[in-house]
């Protein structure tokens, strides 16, 4: 079975550029997720969305930065113009609903982003 | 206090040690809590989730101690595969909302010959 895929894998930029990071979660998952992580402050949820609706975005960290999910199988996150300390992984996870107990998320491979 | 602390280490061992990692969280009302793992330049991937009663899956056992709010991983006959960073994963709100979790920095293991 197909994972979360994530695109592109690599991205490097020029400040003030616009980025569009692309996510495709695991079929039937209905929560989608996007975090960023760098060195200094570790994993940090920017955005998550239950059913292509956008739940919780307090991690966003400003309006430079937007995210969509057009349907249950495509997520987009946008920074404009991009800044390079946007500088990071940025990784894609999905995770189903179940009963009970929260379950695990299961990650894309991450897009790794330079802005020079 | 962070929301999830974790010692960075490295922990360097040979092949066949047993090492434990602990992690500490300041939410008392969390009830989710998970061990993640992330190779270098790779995603996070779930190792196992952490139940009250404590679960073992293969040489990897699990524990919580809420009374001290701490969870563990305990790694029996280490291997060079084992060589990762653990990441302790906690839910902060309690319940079981799914955007809630709390990733700490990690441990990182490395395991020699």
């Amino acid at each position: 079975d197909a994972g979360v895929i994530q695109s592109p894998r690599h991205e490097v930029t020029e400040m003030g550029q616009e980025v569009t990071l692309r996510c495709k979660p695991i079929s039937g998952h209905d929560y989608l997720f996007w975090y960023r992580q760098t060195m200094m402050r570790g994993l940090e949820l920017l955005i998550y969305f239950n059913n292509n609706v956008p739940i919780d975005d307090s991690g966003m960290p400003e309006d430079r930065f937007s995210a969509k999910m057009p349907n249950a199988s495509f997520s987009t996150l946008k920074i404009q113009p991009s800044e390079p300390r946007d500088s990071a992984v940025y990784f894609c996870a999905s995770s189903p609903t179940t009963s009970g107990k929260t379950p695990g998320q299961f990650f894309g491979p991450g897009t790794r982003l330079t802005v020079l | 206090r962070k929301e999830v602390e974790q010692d960075p280490g490295p922990f360097n061992v040979p092949e066949g040690a047993t090492v434990a990692f602990n992690c500490t969280y300041s939410n008392s009302a969390s009830q989710s809590f998970f061990w993640y793992r992330q190779d270098c330049r790779k995603e996070p991937k779930l190792l196992m989730s952490v139940y009250s009663s404590g679960n073992e899956d293969g040489r990897f056992t699990a524990q919580l101690n809420r009374a001290s709010q701490y969870i563990s991983l305990l790694i029996r006959d280490s291997k060079l595969s084992d060589s990762a960073t653990y990441l302790c994963v906690v839910n902060m709100r309690g319940g079981g909302s799914q955007g809630n979790l709390i990733f700490g920095k990690g441990t990182k293991l490395s395991v020699k010959p």
